[in-house]
């Protein structure tokens, strides 16, 4: 079976950081997806990891750790555009099939 | 990257009636496409995997015959809710993979009353 764990909620003020944290257990690993959802909108592709380490895309990080079955997502200097649920995704086998976490929904104030 | 299209983006119907969703992927062919649900404030929960020219794989606990899947070419896949009751009110998105990653199209509201 897959389990896949993160954090509910959590806030942060405009210009700070965050990072979302994902632990998984899944039966095989075939990579790890981040994706952003507005809330009524169809979840967008973020990053992706399939090796240890932390791959950088403009603001947004991630990081992997097989051998810990964990998983973060950086954001930096947030913006208020940056509120939404960010959803930690694993695709167990060689096929399209991900298996989702609950998402973490964050919010940014002013 | 790729786009997928799908089409209501909102529904409303009446009790006992049928819905059917389609989702379109526009500029590439898929021979998988997959059908999520997503109540509010819940994570997607994968319903089914659509397959061209074969029957759908669904998932436990999901009614083959609630919510029929067909995937008659490469670059379309549909779902019908069929004998909608207001239970089945949710958000219904679709995906489609291409060069590794999945693509989502926009979803579907479907409100049964």
């Amino acid at each position: 079976g897959q389990n896949i764990d993160q954090p509910t909620e959590m806030t942060a003020t405009e210009g700070a950081i965050v990072q979302i944290n994902c632990t998984y257990q899944t039966s095989g690993f075939n990579g790890l997806f981040w994706y952003q959802q507005h809330a009524g909108e169809a979840p967008t592709f973020l990053s992706y990891n399939v090796l240890d380490g932390l791959e950088e895309k403009g603001r947004f990080s991630s990081f992997l750790s097989r051998s810990k079955g964990y998983s973060y997502l950086l954001l930096k200097e947030l913006q208020m555009k940056d509120s939404a649920s960010y959803l930690c995704a694993v695709r167990g086998s060689n096929d399209y099939k991900l298996s989702f976490g609950a998402g973490t929904t964050v919010t940014v104030r002013a | 990257g790729a786009v997928v299209s799908q089409h209501p983006s909102w529904v409303i119907c009446k009790s006992g009636t049928s819905v059917k969703i389609e989702c379109r992927s526009l500029d590439f062919q898929a021979t998988t496409m997959f059908w999520y649900r997503q109540f509010p404030k819940q994570s997607l929960m994968l319903m089914a995997t659509s397959n061209e020219g074969s029957k759908a794989t669904y998932e436990q606990g999901v009614e083959k015959d609630k919510f029929l899947i067909n995937h008659a070419s490469l670059t379309l896949s549909t779902l019908t809710v069929t004998s909608a009751h207001p239970e089945d009110s949710s958000f219904y998105i679709c995906s489609a993979g291409e060069a590794g990653l999945q693509y989502f199209g926009a979803g579907t509201r479907l409100s049964v009353l």
